[in-house]
């Protein structure tokens, strides 16, 4: 049973450019929630969306920023116009369920620079 | 709102030897879950171990295992034995019943000496 599969691990945009990060589940978890990590700091909750539908948006900034989890293929976080201060390491995480208790399975992240 | 407090940025410790991390959070719930999870220089995150607020034993796994004090909010994670492959970031993290997102502390890093 492969792992939470985020891609690309480096992802290098331009100022203004669009940064479409990608992740796919482990098999048979509906459940997928995104963080972003600042160097030398913990994991902030940005997004939690189950298929279809978004559930918490609370941790995401209210513009540029937005994310979708289709019937079908991967969630995407897409961020728009990125400036300097997107650059951060993102994190997605699924789970089979939506109970408090359940931990989280990592992906190993996307690096996004922002030049 | 839960915040998660890690005190201690960088720790050090000789192999074989034991080390502790220490982790407070602040919670008005009752009803809650407490994690520490490894992060290595891969950038994976990890999970070491898992504590049910209701249940008073402290959680185990191996050389791991924590102590959970719910009045003090404290949440401290033993390493006994350490080896060079414990050297991570390590992230303590706080998760409630009834919310969606898991909150992470600032993390401790820690570096395990030959």
């Amino acid at each position: 049973n492969a792992g939470v599969m985020q891609n690309p691990r480096h992802l290098v945009r331009r100022r203004g450019q669009e940064a479409r990060l990608r992740c796919s589940p482990m098999k048979g978890h509906s459940h997928v929630y995104w963080y972003r990590q600042l160097p030398e700091e913990g994991l902030k909750f940005m997004v939690y969306l189950q298929k279809e539908n978004i559930i918490d948006e609370s941790g995401m900034p209210k513009e540029r920023f937005s994310a979708e989890f289709p019937k079908e293929g991967p969630s995407i976080l897409r961020i728009q116009q990125v400036v300097r201060g997107d650059s951060a390491a993102y994190f997605c995480a699924s789970s089979p369920t939506d109970r408090g208790g359940e931990k989280l399975f990592f992906g190993s992240g996307t690096q996004l620079s922002v030049l | 709102a839960q915040t998660v407090t890690q005190s201690q940025p960088e720790m050090s410790v000789q192999e074989a030897e034991t080390v502790t991390l220490s982790c407070t959070y602040d919670t008005s719930e009752s009803d809650y879950y407490l994690f520490w999870y490894k992060q290595p220089p891969s950038r994976q995150m990890i999970l070491v171990i898992r504590q049910e607020a209701y249940k008073q034993q402290n959680a185990t796994e191996n050389r791991f295992s924590v102590n959970f004090q719910k009045a003090a909010k404290s949440f401290s994670l033993k390493i006994s034995d350490s080896q060079l492959g414990d050297a991570a970031m390590y992230f303590c993290a706080y998760r409630s019943r009834s919310n969606n997102d898991m909150r992470f502390g600032a993390g401790t890093r820690l570096t395990v000496k030959p």
